[in-house]
C-alpha cells in the first residue's frame, strides 16, 4: 500500500519570503514522487518530480523539491514566493517497481498556500 | 501540444440519472487514467487504460461506473444510476512512457448529483 501526508491544510507566507509545503510519503518500492499545483477553476497542472538521480529537484515556475530517503519526504520549496503562486498544491507517489505493472498515482488531501501582499 | 480535454466542464443532474463524462488525452499517449475528488477529500484512482485496454481498474467504486476506451483514443466514464455521493469533481490523466510517463491532467468535470 502507498500513501501521502501533507500535514498542513494551509500555509501562509509573506510575498518574497521563502516557502515550504511539507509532504512525507510511504510506498512498498521505489517512489516516484510528483507535486502538481491547482489554481481556481483549473486542472492539475504538473510542477515537477522525482524519479531517480540528483535529491534535489527543480521544476516549473521557480519551484524545488528535495527528496529525503532517511525521512521518507519531499518537501516542496521556493526561495521568495509570489502573490501568484497562491493555489492548492498537491503531492503524489506511486511505485516504481515496473514488475507491478501499477502506474496509479496516490495523492496527499492538498494543501492550500497563501501568499499575503 | 493540445493538452487533456474533458467534457462537459459541469454536470448536474437528479439522483437515478445516468451521466456520461469524457475526456481526449494527449495525442500520442497510450495510457490513459480516470481520477476523483470527492467532497474536497484526496483525490482518488480509479482506473487506468493502455491503449482500449483496462490495465487496473481497482480503484473501481461498484458497478454503476462503467468506463470505455474504444479504439485507444477518448475515453468515456459513465455512472448509471447517479447516487448522491458521486458528486465530486472527475480528472481525467494521460501520460506516454516514452515521454517520460508524467501523468497530464485535464481540467476535470465538476458533477453534481441533486
Amino acid at each position: 500500500a502507498q500513501s501521502v501526508a501533507q500535514p498542513e491544510d494551509q500555509v501562509n507566507v509573506a510575498e518574497g519570503n521563502p516557502l515550504t509545503v511539507k509532504c512525507t510519503y510511504s510506498v512498498s518500492g521505489n517512489p516516484y514522487l510528483f507535486w502538481y499545483v491547482q489554481y481556481p477553476n483549473r486542472g492539475l497542472q504538473f510542477l515537477l518530480k522525482y524519479i531517480t538521480g540528483d535529491n534535489l529537484v527543480k521544476g516549473s515556475y521557480g519551484f524545488e523539491a528535495e527528496f529525503n530517503k532517511s525521512q521518507t519526504s519531499f518537501h516542496l520549496k521556493k526561495p521568495s514566493a509570489l502573490v501568484s503562486d497562491s493555489a492548492l498544491y498537491f503531492c503524489a507517489v506511486r511505485d516504481g517497481r515496473v514488475d507491478t505493472g501499477r502506474r496509479a498515482l496516490t495523492f496527499g488531501s492538498g494543501t492550500r498556500l497563501q501568499v499575503q501582499p | 501540444e493540445a493538452g487533456v480535454t474533458q467534457f462537459p466542464s459541469h454536470s448536474v443532474i437528479e439522483k437515478g440519472q445516468t451521466v456520461t463524462l469524457r475526456c481526449d488525452p494527449i495525442s500520442g499517449h497510450d495510457n490513459l487514467y480516470w481520477y476523483r475528488r470527492v467532497m474536497g477529500k484526496e483525490i482518488k484512482f480509479l482506473l487506468h487504460f493502455v491503449k482500449e485496454s483496462k490495465q487496473d481498474e481497482s480503484g473501481m467504486p461498484n458497478n454503476r461506473f462503467l468506463a470505455e476506451r474504444t479504439g485507444g483514443t477518448y475515453s468515456t466514464l459513465k455512472v448509471q444510476p447517479a447516487e448522491l455521493e458521486d458528486s465530486g469533481v472527475y480528472f481525467c490523466a494521460s501520460s506516454q512512457v516514452s515521454r517520460g510517463d508524467t501523468q497530464y491532467f485535464g481540467p476535470g468535470t465538476r458533477l453534481t448529483v441533486l
